[in-house]
């Protein structure tokens, strides 16, 4: 499968904890994002990746939220703290063209 | 406030007829469009999309309309299959591919094809 990838895709954990996702982006693509997706909405952007390079900052990802792409290969978001509002997907897309195309998404529960 | 919007929730038709989502924008600064199609835990799947400089585009059973000046855009399917079953998202940028700023989406649309 050349596919993005994620994992985990469920991660269950309690309010205060810390989590980290991980994105495998498809290997030629060079822009990575990552998304949040709560129910009921589309997905809403977080940040922007051009390599290794973390260009753009969402307003949404506050001072808990912390990603990296290490070598402009894969990538990971880490949530310190988590938060019960913290509930949601969260999806990884890459781009070398016009179009992103999506993970399947890591879908997160708080307790 | 919501710069791209789906403003039917729920869409119902029949198998072999042609189904019709609608999608308005905002923010005049936005010049590409694109619409995705899910499904339950997956993520979105890239459909159709369409460049500020065109007003259709076509591919296969899809295709997409865009009326720049009405800020409006749709996507259309015939004939609707069963399969075309899903959640359907309008997304918006000011820059192919979404740039820095990623891509603005509506809330969606769930379109059920009836048997």
């Amino acid at each position: 499968d050349t596919g993005v990838s994620q994992d985990p895709r469920h991660k269950i954990t309690k309010r205060g904890q810390n989590v980290t996702f991980r994105c495998d982006p498809i290997s030629e693509h060079n822009r990575l994002y990552w998304y949040r997706q709560t129910l009921g909405q589309g997905p809403e952007f977080l940040t922007y990746f051009q390599n290794e390079a973390q260009l753009e900052k969402s307003r949404l990802l506050s001072d808990r939220f912390s990603a990296e792409r290490p070598k402009g290969s894969f990538s990971t978001l880490e949530i310190q703290r988590t938060e019960q509002g913290d509930s949601a997907m969260y999806l990884c897309a890459t781009g070398a063209g016009n179009e992103q195309f999506f993970g399947p998404g890591t879908r997160l529960t708080v307790l | 406030d919501q710069q791209v919007k789906q403003n039917s929730p729920s869409l119902s038709v029949q198998e072999g007829r042609i189904s019709i989502l609608n999608c308005d924008y905002t923010n005049s600064m936005f010049d590409y469009f694109l619409w995705y199609k899910k499904y339950p835990a997956e993520g979105p799947t890239f459909l159709i999309s369409i460049s500020s400089i065109k007003d259709k585009n076509e591919d296969g059973r899809f295709t997409v309309f865009l009326n720049k000046s009405a800020k409006h855009l749709s996507l259309h399917i015939v004939p609707s299959q069963p399969g075309d079953s899903a959640v359907y998202f309008c997304a918006a940028s000011s820059l192919l591919g979404g740039g820095a700023d990623g891509l603005t989406f509506g809330k969606g649309t769930h379109l059920i094809i009836q048997p």
